[in-house]
Order: structure tokens, then C-alpha cells, then sequence
């Protein structure tokens, strides 16, 4: 069965404490996975897709990786701002059609 | 602003009753998401359309549908409402309807049922 795990649910990190987030996947076929932040209340707000293995992708102080079975998240010094719930999810083929896959998430808390 | 607009914001009704939320896509995205996100919960697919037609449903209840205009608008009925039913819902749209582009959401409807 297609599964999309994130851990820890979550992080509670003191202001300039950097840290990384897990998303692990285990599906027929990966055609990208994507990173949200989603502020409470808030609609998920975009932030980075990867597609192969190997692939990272950076913002300010936020960088997505990419491996065949997960993906990290890593937050460099975070600062409170940066205190949200980050999902993952993948876009996979499955019976015929293609479906994103959404994980849990992880509720982030930086503390100043 | 992901530029995908959903109305209303929040809407408070009382069971057994019919609401009617609205998403309005990105300008240019023929495919409509559907989603459900409870307390605590995660995203729940309801059900995708695109350029009109239903593409594809996930756990979308008999007393719930949806459509989506010619003018791309989408709107996802929702009746004979639970208490259950509360949560919020959130409209996604993308370029098109099979793509690994990413999804952009709405804000999301906030519903309320007492």
C-alpha cells in the first residue's frame, strides 16, 4: 500500500537550533514530492518539489533532499517565523490514474 | 496569495442542512482538488476535476459532490450535514490534470456544524 510517514509529528527547537525533518515514502513509483508549510488555519503553502534522487532544493534557510526512500527537510537556524506544520507529499501512479499522497506533517515550534 | 480563491471563510449551519462551498482555480489550472482536514488530522482527498469532468475520487461521502463550471470554478455541495462534517475544507488546483506539478491551495472553508 502507498504510505507517506513524516517524523517526528512534532519539534520543538530553541531559536538558532537547526534540525531536520523525515519524510519517508514507500510507493509504486515516485513522479515528484512535494513541501509545504501550512500556518494554522491556512491553506498548505508551496515550497519546494524534487523529482530524482539527489536532487536539493534551497530557500533562505529551509533545503529539501531527496533520496529513493525519503526526504529530509532541513530548517538552519530557524527563527519563530519559522514555527509551522511542514507536510510532504508524492505524486505517484496508482491504479491507471496518478494521486498526490499527503503525510501527516510535522508541527515545528521555535522558541525564542 | 497561491491565487486560488475559496468562499466563504467560515460558515456555521446546523445538521441535517445543505452548504455550498466555492473555489475558484489559479488563473490558467484546469484541474480542481477537493480536500478535508479535521482537527488533527491530515488532508483527506474528496475528489478531482478537470476541465469539467470528475477525474478521480478518494474518500468522498454519498451526501457530498461537487462540480466544476465551464468558467473553471468549482463548487462542492455538501447535505444532510453531521457533526462530523466539521472541519475545514480546502479547494487545490494545478495546471493540469495528470502533471507532477505541485498543487495550490485556497485558505479553505471553515465549516461549523451545530
Amino acid at each position: 500500500e502507498d504510505q507517506v510517514t513524516q517524523s517526528p509529528e512534532a519539534l520543538r527547537l530553541q531559536e538558532g537550533e537547526s534540525s531536520s525533518l523525515n519524510c519517508s515514502y514507500t510507493v509504486s513509483g515516485l513522479r515528484g514530492l512535494f513541501w509545504y508549510r501550512q500556518d494554522p488555519g491556512k491553506g498548505p503553502e508551496f515550497l519546494f518539489t524534487l523529482y530524482s534522487a539527489g536532487e536539493e532544493k534551497e530557500k533562505e534557510r529551509l533545503k529539501a533532499t531527496l533520496t529513493k526512500k525519503e526526504s529530509f527537510l532541513h530548517i538552519t537556524a530557524p527563527k519563530p517565523e519559522d514555527s509551522a506544520t511542514y507536510l510532504c507529499a508524492v505524486y505517484t501512479p496508482t491504479s491507471g490514474t496518478y494521486k498526490y499522497i499527503f503525510g501527516t506533517g510535522t508541527r515545528l515550534k521555535v522558541l525564542a | 496569495d497561491s491565487g486560488v480563491t475559496q468562499t466563504p471563510k467560515h460558515l456555521i449551519t446546523a445538521t441535517g442542512q445543505r452548504v455550498t462551498l466555492r473555489c475558484s482555480p489559479r488563473s490558467g489550472d484546469l484541474s480542481v482538488y477537493w480536500y478535508q482536514q479535521s482537527l488533527d488530522q491530515g488532508l483527506q482527498f474528496l475528489i478531482q476535476y478537470y476541465n469539467g469532468e470528475e477525474r478521480a475520487k478518494g474518500n468522498i461521502l454519498e451526501r457530498f459532490s461537487a462540480q466544476q463550471f465551464p468558467d473553471l470554478h468549482s463548487e462542492l455541495n455538501l447535505s444532510s450535514l453531521e457533526l462530523g462534517d466539521s472541519a475545514l475544507y480546502f479547494c487545490a488546483s494545478s495546471v493540469r490534470g495528470q502533471t507532477n506539478s505541485p498543487l495550490h491551495f485556497g485558505n479553505g472553508t471553515r465549516l461549523t456544524v451545530t
